[in-house]
């Protein structure tokens, strides 16, 4: 199994322009994060599905990023515009079940580059 | 608010030296704590969680909730240790995830 896929691994782009990544989960994972990862630093999450409701989007810059979970399996997350402060790479993991002890299994991310 | 604390970004031992990746967290409730592992060119993997009490690769970590810390060791280093080891919490109830800053391991032959 090719486990949680995320595209595009790498992505370029120019202030104030759009970008969306795509997440597809782990088949029977109901549950799926969004994390930001910063040179340095531990993920930090930005939002977390169970199923196709956000039941966590307390740290989601919702001026200029939005995530949409239709149909409960494949997740989009969108900034627009972009700035530069959002070079990062951005991790999507999934788990069987939102409870705090489940593993969460990442994917390989989308590393962002915004001139 | 909840805080997961790794003091050391870099720990270098020689091979067949213990290791302790020190973790520290700050929370009120009762949490579940875990350390994920990212070797070079890998996708960040669970090691091994506090409720599990188990050992992996010669790893294991001992929740401590008088000193708030969940240090990872492994009595014998070997090079294929070398990785960004990240601590992790979780809250009870609200399942909100916080990492450290992690701390990378090199294992010097």
């Amino acid at each position: 199994e090719a486990g949680v896929v995320q595209s595009p691994r790498y992505k370029i782009i120019e202030k104030k322009q759009p970008v969306a990544f795509w997440c597809n989960p782990i088949s029977g994972h109901n549950t799926l994060y969004w994390y930001l990862q910063n040179l340095g630093q531990g993920p930090e999450l930005l939002i977390r599905y169970e199923n196709e409701e956000a039941v966590d989007d307390s740290q989601l810059p919702k001026d200029r990023f939005s995530a949409e979970r239709l149909k409960g399996v494949d997740s989009t997350l969108k900034i627009q515009p972009a700035e530069l402060g959002d070079s990062a790479v951005y991790l999507c993991a999934s788990s069987l079940g939102g409870r705090g002890y489940n593993e969460q299994f990442f994917g390989p991310g989308t590393r962002l580059t915004v001139l | 608010a909840q805080r997961v604390t790794q003091p050391e970004k870099l720990l270098s031992v020689f091979k067949g030296a213990p290791v302790e990746l020190k973790c520290n967290y700050s929370y009120s409730g009762s949490p579940e704590l875990f350390w994920y592992v990212q070797y070079s060119r890998q996708r960040l993997q669970l090691l091994l969680r506090h409720i599990s009490r188990e050992s992996i690769k010669g790893f294991t970590a001992d929740l401590n909730k008088g000193e708030t810390s969940f240090h990872l060791k492994k009595p014998f280093a070997q090079e294929e240790d070398s990785a960004m080891y990240y601590c992790a919490l979780s809250t009870s109830g609200t399942y909100k995830y916080i990492f450290g800053t992690g701390t990378r391991l090199k294992v010097l032959a």
